[in-house]
């Protein structure tokens, strides 16, 4: 099983509201990731958690929020967004990142529209 | 900086015709090299690629690395319509780094 869900599927929220997205994984994976990504274009990596920390923040704004409460959850927090904050969110899972395996698989995405 | 950069950009071909992605990359603490198949939602895993020269194949597509050269190819044989998608590699270090994708278009 390589699944990994997101929740929820679409996602429409004004620049005042406060949302989450949240990931699930039941493969035992250490390491989780979000990535945005807009139309035409590749992902592009967010945040990394290993073991249950953060360890990698690509510089990404405040009004986005990571939280990882288990090694099998991940949610993103978000609040104030922009409408150029609108793209499709794409949360990811890899095996132990300092083992050998460490392909990510990737959960099927939060088109998210910010009005 | 860290790049991965593939080609063609876009293809159109004919089902049964075989397809050649390319995918260079010239990052540090390169790990391998990974490939996903795109459609409307998530990337799909395909290949990692570690050692040189290692064929790997699943079907009808394969996919080698030159770490020397640093490349990749993905190969597509008798391509289909269900092969039309956008085809992205991605870079291994302490995360992935993606290329803009290859989209491939394939017609009956």
């Amino acid at each position: 099983d390589t699944e990994v869900t997101q929740t929820p599927k679409h996602l429409v929220m004004g620049m005042t509201n406060k949302k989450s997205l949240k990931c699930e994984q039941h493969m035992g994976h250490r390491a989780m990731y979000w990535y945005k990504q807009k139309a035409k274009k590749p992902p592009e990596l967010m945040f990394v958690y290993s073991y249950e920390k953060l360890s990698i923040n690509e510089s990404v704004p405040s009004r986005f929020s990571p939280e990882c409460p288990n090694s099998s959850l991940l949610n993103l927090h978000l609040h104030a967004l922009q409408p150029e904050d609108s793209a499709l969110y794409l949360c990811a899972s890899s095996q132990d990142p300092t083992a050998d395996r460490y392909e990510q698989y990737f959960g099927p995405g939060t088109r998210l529209t910010v009005t | 900086e860290d790049k991965v950069v593939q080609s063609p950009l876009s293809l159109v071909v004919h089902e049964g015709d075989t397809v050649t992605l390319n995918c260079s990359y010239e990052v540090t603490n390169f790990r391998s090299l990974l490939w996903y198949k795109q459609e409307k939602k998530a990337p799909t895993f395909l290949f990692m690629l570690t050692s040189s020269g290692i064929e790997k194949k699943s079907g009808r597509l394969s996919s080698i690395l030159d770490k020397k050269e640093l490349f990749s190819i993905l190969n597509i044989t008798a391509t289909q319509t269900g092969d039309s998608a956008v085809y992205l590699c991605a870079a291994l270090t302490d995360k992935l780094i993606f290329g803009t994708g290859t989209r491939l278009q394939v017609f009956p």
